[in-house]
């Protein structure tokens, strides 16, 4: 069974502080890696892929990919409050290559 | 605008009834998918569909069913076999594997 961890949460950090969010997957030859953001009540959006082992960033996220430990994570940057929300860390795995999502961690931006 | 359509967006079962999700995409996208979410839960795969005509299970695809008769639409009905149909139905699409999925709105199913 390939599985897809997240430690759970509620993260809390402050307003403008560094928000890190952690992901562990089993499958090893997992090649494609996705976050997403909910909202309460919403529909996950997407809001970072990763293919290749390092750092990759666009505007105040940074997605990390190691895959040698099999983890991959999320920075966020000068944390909002909007930013509260479920982050949903997704693992293309399968012979489909179907998405594989954790149970997600819940962050808090506390102004 | 290209995107997913889910409805209706709040659904209402009574016990042994069964009740059919709706899903369209203009998106021109080749693969669909059905997922299911409840509280604490992460998402889980009921069917999905990479190819018109063709439908493959997913994990916890006992109660459900699905067909594929356009490419624009993959609709889900909650049969009455489903216990504990009470949650929250996605569905998403992709052009292809692996890419990122783009979901609808969601479902909101509630037994009463």
């Amino acid at each position: 069974q390939k599985e897809v961890e997240q430690n759970s949460g509620p993260l809390s950090v402050p307003e403008g502080a560094i928000a890190s969010l952690n992901c562990t997957y089993s499958d090893r030859g997992s090649q494609s890696f996705f976050w997403y953001r909910q909202y309460s009540g919403k529909s996950p959006e997407l809001i970072m892929f990763i293919y290749s082992n390092g750092d990759k960033e666009d505007g105040r996220f940074t997605a990390q990919l190691n895959k040698a430990s099999q983890y991959v994570s999320l920075l966020i940057r000068d944390s909002q409050p909007s930013d509260s929300a479920t982050y949903l860390c997704a693992v293309a795995g399968g012979s489909q290559g179907n998405l594989i999502f954790g149970k997600g961690t819940k962050l808090s931006v506390k102004p | 605008d290209g995107g997913i359509t889910q409805s209706p967006k709040y659904l209402f079962r009574k016990e042994g009834q069964n009740v059919t999700l709706s899903c369209e995409q203009n998106l021109n996208h080749d693969a669909m998918y059905w997922y299911r979410q409840d509280p604490g839960q992460g998402l889980r795969l009921i069917y999905y569909s990479q190819i018109v005509n063709d439908f493959q299970k997913g994990d916890i695809a006992e109660g459900y069913s699905v067909s594929r008769e356009k490419k624009e639409s993959f609709p889900l009905t909650v049969t009455s076999a489903q216990k504990n149909p009470t949650a929250f139905y996605l569905c998403a699409s992709s052009p292809d594997s692996p890419r990122g999925y783009t979901f609808g709105s969601g479902t909101r199913l509630t037994v009463v």
